[in-house]
C-alpha cells in the first residue's frame, strides 16, 4: 500500500536538545517537503528535496536541518537553535516539476517542548 | 512575491445553505491552484485543482485571473463538510505555498 509514513507521531524534547522527525515513502516521488504547520498561519515551508543528495531551505529553515540520502527518505531534525520548536510538522511528497500534480502528505508529528 | 490569503479564519453556515471559501493569490507567473482539505484527525488531502476543472464532493473552484481569485464553492453543505480547508499555489521550484487556512462548520 503505497504512502508517506511519519513518526513518530508525538515527540517531546526537553530545552536544549536536538530531535530527528522521520519521513519515509514508498511512492516513487522525486521531491520531499517539510512543512510547519501553526494555528492561524496555515502551512510554512522549511525545507524541500526535488532529488537525491540536494536540498534547499525554505522560508523559515533556521533552526532546523535536514538529509536527502535516499530517495525514500527525508528526516529533520529540530535543533537547539529553533527558538519555538513546539508545533505540528508534515511532510509531503510529489511527482517533481509535474503540472496538475499536488502533494501527497504524511500524518504529521507534533512536537512539544517540555 | 507569491502570495496566498484566505480572508476568513472561520466561516460558520447551516446545513442546506451555499458555502463560498475565498482565496484570493499573488504571483507574477501562470498561477496553479489547489485546495486541500484536513478533516478532523485525518492527513490533509487534496481536494481539488485548477487545472482539471473538477467536481469533488459537490465543490468546485474556478481560477479568476482577472480578480486574481480561487474561491471554493458549494451550493449546499452538508455536515461532513465541516473541516479546515487550505488553498495552494505552485511556486517557483515545485514548492506550494498555503494560505493560513479557513475552517469551516456546517451546523445542522
Amino acid at each position: 500500500d503505497g504512502g508517506i509514513t511519519q513518526s513518530p507521531k508525538y515527540l517531546f524534547r526537553k530545552e536544549g536538545q536536538n530531535v530527528t522527525l522521520s519521513c519515509e515513502q514508498n511512492l516513487n516521488h522525486d521531491a520531499m517537503y517539510w512543512y510547519r504547520q501553526d494555528p492561524g498561519q496555515g502551512l510554512r515551508l522549511i525545507y524541500y528535496s526535488q532529488i537525491v543528495n540536494d536540498f534547499q531551505k525554505g522560508d523559515i529553515a533556521e533552526g532546523y536541518s535536514v538529509s536527502r540520502e535516499k530517495k525514500e527518505s527525508f528526516p529533520l531534525t529540530v535543533t537547539s537553535a529553533q527558538k519555538n520548536p513546539t508545533a505540528f510538522y508534515l511532510c509531503a511528497s510529489s511527482i517533481s516539476s509535474a503540472e496538475g500534480y499536488g502533494y501527497t502528505f504524511g500524518s504529521g508529528t507534533r512536537l512539544t517542548v517540555v | 512575491a507569491q502570495r496566498v490569503t484566505q480572508p476568513e479564519k472561520l466561516l460558520s453556515v447551516f446545513k442546506g445553505a451555499p458555502v463560498e471559501l475565498k482565496c484570493n493569490y499573488s504571483y507574477s507567473g501562470s498561477p496553479e491552484l489547489f485546495w486541500y482539505v484536513q478533516y478532523s484527525r485525518q492527513r490533509l488531502q487534496l481536494l481539488l485543482r485548477h487545472i482539471s476543472r473538477e467536481s469533488i464532493k459537490g465543490f468546485t473552484a474556478d481560477l479568476n485571473k482577472g480578480e486574481t481569485s480561487f474561491h471554493l464553492k458549494k451550493p449546499f453543505a452538508q455536515e461532513e463538510d465541516s473541516a479546515m480547508y487550505y488553498c495552494a499555489l505552485r511556486s517557483y521550484g515545485n514548492k506550494l505555498v498555503f494560505g493560513a487556512g479557513t475552517i469551516l462548520r456546517v451546523k445542522s
